[in-house]
C-alpha cells in the first residue's frame, strides 16, 4: 500500500536558520515523489519533483530510496516561506497522489 | 501553465438543497480529475477520482449518492452535494491530471449549510 508520512505537523524556525521538513513513503514500486505547497488563502502548487531535480525558491528534496525518504530543505529560511508542505507520493495509472498529512512551516522573524 | 478553475468559489445553502461545483481545465485536458476535501489546518482527503465517460471512483467511506460526480468532457468535472446537511460544510478541491503523476489544483469552493 502506498503511504506517505510527515511526522511533524508544525515546525517553527527563525529566519535565516536551515530548514528540513520531512518525508517518508512506503510503496512497492518505482515511487514518484512530489512536494505541493500551500500558502495562506491561495491553492495547493507544485513546489518541486524529485524527477525534475531541480531547485525552487531555494529549496530543494532528494530522494533516498534506501531511506525511502523525500525530505524538503532550505539553507536559509525566509518568512515568506511560512506556508502547509505536503509530501505527495504518485502510483501509475489512474492512481491519485498520495499526500501525507503536512507540515506547518512557521519562520519567525 | 495549468491552470484550473472552480466555481463557485463560495456558496452559502439550507440544509436540504443540493448545491454543484463544477472543475474545468482551462488549458490542457483532463482525462482523470480529482475530488478532495479539507477540513481547516488538515491535509487534503481524498474523496473520488473522475474519470471522463466513465463512472467515478470513490474512496471507502464516501457515499457515492450523496457525492455525485460527473465527467462529461475532457475539461470538466463537477460534485453535487445533494441534501446537504450541515457536516457537510467544508472546503471542496478538484485537481486535475495533466501528464504524467503532475495534478494541478483547483482554487477551492468552501461550503457552507445552514
Amino acid at each position: 500500500a502506498q503511504r506517505v508520512t510527515q511526522p511533524e505537523k508544525l515546525l517553527s524556525v527563525f529566519k535565516g536558520a536551515p530548514v528540513e521538513l520531512k518525508c517518508n513513503y512506503s510503496y512497492s514500486g518505482s515511487p514518484e515523489l512530489f512536494w505541493y505547497v500551500q500558502y495562506s488563502r491561495q491553492r495547493l502548487q507544485l513546489l518541486l519533483r524529485h524527477i525534475s531535480r531541480e531547485s525552487i525558491k531555494g529549496f530543494t528534496a532528494d530522494l533516498n530510496k534506501g531511506e525511502t525518504s523525500f525530505h524538503l530543505k532550505k539553507p536559509f529560511a525566509q518568512e515568506e516561506d511560512s506556508a502547509m508542505y505536503y509530501c505527495a507520493l504518485g502510483g501509475s495509472g489512474n492512481t491519485p497522489l498520495v499526500f501525507g498529512k503536512g507540515t506547518r512551516l512557521s519562520v519567525i522573524a | 501553465g495549468a491552470v484550473v478553475s472552480q466555481h463557485p468559489s463560495r456558496v452559502i445553502c439550507k440544509s436540504g438543497t443540493s448545491v454543484k461545483i463544477e472543475c474545468r481545465s482551462l488549458d490542457f485536458q483532463a482525462t482523470t480529475m480529482f475530488w478532495y476535501r479539507q477540513f481547516p489546518k488538515q491535509s487534503l482527503m481524498l474523496m473520488a477520482t473522475s474519470n471522463e465517460g466513465s463512472k467515478a471512483t470513490y474512496e471507502q467511506g464516501v457515499e457515492k449518492d450523496k457525492f455525485l460526480i460527473n465527467h462529461a468532457s475532457l475539461t470538466l468535472s463537477t460534485l453535487t452535494v445533494t441534501s446537504a446537511h450541515p457536516e457537510d460544510s467544508s472546503f471542496y478541491i478538484c485537481s486535475a491530471r495533466r501528464q504524467g503523476n503532475e495534478q494541478f489544483f483547483g482554487p477551492g469552493t468552501r461550503l457552507t449549510v445552514l
